[in-house]
């Protein structure tokens, strides 16, 4: 089973360089997730998405975007990357927003 | 104050020892806990939910004490594959997310 799939796995990105980082999931869930994982910093939520046509900001949305025009698909967006984006995403689904989240595998990028 | 902290460690724990560690959170209102648990550059996965009246998966106790706003995980008979990082996680209807603490590194030694 797939369950939740980011892409890519690792990324190097130059400095002022915009990307974006592709996740699905098969799970029917409607709620989706985007966090960054920092040193000591545990997980930092950047959008969500309760259900599919909506979204939110998180904690840390500055320099990111989101859309959500299905329910399987929460691509997220770095318009003009900076190095103190440089982390671990994960991104995140849960049937609803109080239940058992599940994550892809994280995507590591670089940003020098 | 962070909304939900736990002491980072690392827990240097030997083999078969039982250890227990705790995460607190500041707003009373509250209503969900979960334990998840994170391997080195890994994703986190569910390791169990926290009800009211505690609850107990094999070696694993969660437990959850309301009045002095915290929750505990219980590893009894610890194995090395439980050397991990364990995130506790906090849902709250006022903000409608969920709170991540920031983790609780253990390492279980031979």
């Amino acid at each position: 089973t797939a369950g939740i799939t980011q892409a890519p796995t690792s990324q190097i990105l130059a400095a002022g360089r915009s990307m974006t980082l592709r996740c699905t999931q098969d799970m029917r869930h409607n709620a989706m997730y985007w966090y960054r994982q920092d040193l000591g910093l545990g997980l930092r939520l950047i959008h969500y998405s309760n259900t599919a046509g909506t979204t939110g900001k998180g904690e840390v949305p500055d320099g990111y975007s989101v859309s959500r025009a299905n329910t399987d698909d929460f691509p997220l967006t770095l318009a003009s990357a900076v190095p103190s984006q440089t982390s671990v995403y994960f991104c995140a689904s849960s049937d609803a927003v109080n239940t058992e989240a599940f994550f892809g595998q994280g995507t590591r990028l670089t940003v020098v | 104050r962070k909304e939900v902290e736990q002491d980072p460690g690392p827990f240097n724990v030997p083999e078969g020892a039982t250890v227990a560690f705790n995460c607190t959170y500041s707003n009373s209102a509250s209503q969900s806990f979960f334990w998840y648990r994170q391997d080195c550059r890994k994703e986190p996965k569910l390791l169990m939910s926290v009800y009211s009246s505690g609850n107990e998966d094999g070696r694993f106790t969660a437990q959850l004490n309301r009045a002095s706003q915290y929750i505990s995980l219980l590893i009894r008979d610890s194995k090395l594959s439980d050397s991990a990082t364990y995130l506790c996680v906090v849902f709250t209807d006022s903000n409608y997310q969920l709170i991540w603490g920031a983790g609780t590194k253990l390492i279980i030694k031979p």
